[in-house]
């Protein structure tokens, strides 16, 4: 059973430019959540896709987007960075059905991005 | 909205000790999970233990144990037999069990960061 992988794993850009983030979930899971994890934080929120839709967001800016693929794959686009953003950006996998969050959520190892 | 707090920005444990790590939430629902995730410094997010807040005995994985007071809001974290594999970050997180839509997120606290000594 594969894990859940992200690249890449460090990534340096400068203020104004855009990123792109990848995730590829755990076998069997249907659903990806990605979380901004600031410097000596918990991890917050950002977006969660389920069957290729976004299915809910956190507090960030429309400048944050997604996709999720037919393979279950997904990526984080960040556009017009900030020097806020320079963060440790998580990816989670989990297999859900409609109305119930029953499955636990697996983390990838992450992608530190650094904005300067 | 759901908020998870950890008091304990920091703690320490003798190896082989036994150490508890606090959280407390706060939320109007009644069916939820909660969880404790470890963050060593290699970042990836590893799931320690998971409870289901309908069941009333306490989750147990291994050295790993928690104290789930449902009315108190508190979710504590016992680690017997402490070895120096469990020096990392400690993450408290809640997620609601029903959902429409949205709000399926974890929600974490601001960790605690545990130091085992030899």
């Amino acid at each position: 059973e594969t894990g859940v992988t992200q690249s890449p794993t460090h990534l340096i850009k400068t203020r104004g430019q855009q990123v792109t983030l990848r995730c590829s979930s755990q076998s069997g899971h249907n659903t990806v959540s990605w979380y901004q994890q600031a410097l000596g934080q918990g991890p917050q929120f950002i977006f969660q896709y389920y069957r290729e839709e976004e299915n809910g967001r956190g507090n960030f800016p429309p400048r944050f987007s997604g996709l999720q693929f037919p393979n279950y794959s997904s990526e984080l686009n960040v556009n017009a960075l900030e020097l806020d953003d320079s963060a440790l950006y998580l990816c989670a996998s989990s297999l859900e059905t409609s109305g119930s969050a029953r499955e636990t959520q697996y983390f990838g190892p992450g992608t530190r991005l650094l904005v300067l | 909205a759901q908020t998870v707090t950890q008091s304990q920005p920091e703690m320490s444990v003798q190896e082989a000790e036994t150490v508890t790590l606090s959280c407390t939430y706060d939320t109007s629902e009644s069916d939820y999970y909660l969880f404790w995730y470890k963050q060593p410094p290699s970042r990836q997010m590893i799931l320690v233990i998971r409870q289901e807040a309908y069941k009333q005995q306490n989750a147990t994985e291994n050295r790993f144990s928690v104290n789930f007071q449902k009315a108190a809001k508190s979710f504590s974290l016992k680690i017997s037999d402490s070895q120096l594999g469990d020096a990392a970050m400690y993450f408290c997180a809640y997620r609601l069990f029903y959902s429409s839509g949205s709000a399926r997120q974890l929600t974490f606290g601001s960790g605690t960061q545990l130091t085992v000594l030899p």
